[in-house]
């Protein structure tokens, strides 16, 4: 089964802009993947913030944005917010299924 | 309004069996697929299983493959998870999640606990 790498974590200071990527180990992350980003903040159930690579649901804040980089899927926040800290987790879609990675805590310090 | 709501999770005991149910509404639950995500307490997100709105096409993560079934009642907009033979390591919050194939994820509901223990 492939397997979907994530930062274990991540820093970003208040107003900056960081990127979180999502690897797969059997090789470069396409469309084809169907990358998700969902975001996930203690106690509360998952949110999902990217479908599809690139897309955004009406809930998604606009500082939030999908896109492919360097062979990886990729979430790129600019002006980070207090409120964005958070675990950030990615799935990709392989014939049928679907693997998550390990996630990414994003502290905004 | 989408709302999903999980419950059958709880205490049960090692080779045991239970079965999760997830209550949709807000949608037209028959036009999407339906997916179960569990996370072990402190730890990251699985996907579990996966059912087509018809009902036609399933998958199942390797770990829980042979011992869990997923199912879905579209007259009454629910979605299940039968699991037998369960093991301390399926202690874990069982989410719903509105999406699969053909469709993206969207709306999520808020989980049950399951808890595998004698």
């Amino acid at each position: 089964q492939a397997v979907v790498t994530q930062e274990s974590s991540l820093t970003v200071s208040p107003g900056g802009t960081v990127t979180l990527t999502c690897g797969s180990s059997t090789g470069v992350v396409t469309s084809e993947h169907y990358p998700h980003w969902f975001q996930q903040k203690p106690g509360q159930a998952p949110r999902t913030l990217i479908y599809d690579t690139i897309n955004k649901h009406s809930w998604t804040p606009a500082r939030f944005s999908g896109s492919l980089l360097g062979g990886k899927g990729a979430l790129t926040l600019s002006g980070a917010q207090p409120e964005d800290e958070a675990d950030y987790y990615c799935f990709l879609f392989y014939s049928g299924v679907f693997v998550f990675g390990g996630g990414t805590r994003l502290t905004v310090l | 309004e989408v709302q999903l709501l999980e419950s059958g999770g709880g205490l049960v005991q090692p080779g045991g069996s239970l079965r999760l149910s997830c209550a949709a509404s807000g949608f037209t639950f028959s036009n999407y697929a339906m997916t179960w995500v569990r996370q072990v307490p402190g730890k990251g997100l699985e996907w579990v299983s996966s059912i087509q709105g018809n009902g036609n096409n399933i998958r199942y993560a390797d770990s829980v493959k042979g011992r869990s079934t997923i199912s879905r009642d579209n007259s009454k907009n629910t979605l299940y998870l039968q699991m037998n033979s369960v093991r301390a390591d399926d202690t874990a919050v069982y989410y719903c999640a509105k999406g699969g194939w053909g469709s993206n994820f969207d709306f999520w509901g808020q989980g049950t606990r399951v808890t595998v223990s004698s």
